[in-house]
């Protein structure tokens, strides 16, 4: 099982230019979440994909844009990038249990994004 | 609205010595409580979690955390310090929204141990 698995692992980007990242969620996983950590800062919660859709969101703007695919697998797209949207984005798969609690979350090894 | 406070960014203890990282929450539903582990340039390994039951839990690498309900804490505890342990540790709440769940994160600790 070859767990969460995120690309690229590092990127370079200029101010104003998009960039998307990918995720491949853990084997049986349905639900896909994305997080941002800024340096020496916790994760935030940008949100969360689930057949298909999106079912939450954090406190983010409309740059930030996801996808998920029939496979499971999604996407974190960012327009117009600004130098603070450099941070290490997260992502995290968990099944969701109709009617409880989504069972546990498992995290790639991140993408380090930086915004020059 | 549910937020999480972990009281001190760094600690630093001595191989051997007690391991004590302190996390409060607040929160409007039942809590699940979540302790991670992140390694330099990893990504976040579950330590241990709190859904129901027993409130004293115990995780991986010897670690455990206690839930308080009354003092709203959930504390990570580990008996003795190994320097493979130094790391940067995260305490993170969940509740359902809607039938979907998503994880509040604290500021994190960075723990250091030395010989």
């Amino acid at each position: 099982d070859a767990g969460v698995t995120q690309s690229p692992t590092h990127l370079i980007k200029t101010r104003g230019q998009q960039v998307t990242l990918r995720c491949s969620p853990k084997s049986g996983h349905d639900t896909v979440s994305w997080y941002q950590q800024a340096l020496g800062q916790g994760p935030q919660f940008i949100f969360q994909y689930y057949e298909e859709e999106e079912r939450q969101r954090g406190n983010f703007p409309d740059r930030f844009s996801g996808h998920q695919f029939p496979n499971y697998s999604s996407e974190l797209n960012v327009n117009a990038l600004l130098l603070g949207d450099s941070a290490l984005y997260l992502c995290a798969s968990s099944l969701f249990l109709t009617g409880y609690l989504n069972t546990e979350a498992f995290f790639g090894q991140g993408t380090r994004l930086t915004v020059v | 609205a549910q937020s999480v406070t972990q009281l001190g960014s760094h600690v630093s203890v001595s191989e051997g010595a007690l391991v004590l990282l302190r996390c409060n929450y607040s929160s409007s539903v039942p809590p699940y409580l979540f302790w991670y582990v992140q390694y330099p340039n990893q990504g976040l390994q579950l330590l241990l979690k709190y859904t129901t039951g027993a409130t004293l839990v115990k995780g991986i690498n010897g670690f455990e955390a206690e839930f308080k309900k009354s003092e709203t804490s959930f504390h990570l505890t580990k008996p003795s310090a190994h320097m493979s342990d130094a790391a940067e540790y995260f305490c993170a709440v969940s509740g359902i929204s809607g039938g979907y769940n998503k994880l509040i994160f604290g500021a994190g600790t960075r723990l250091a141990v030395h010989p």
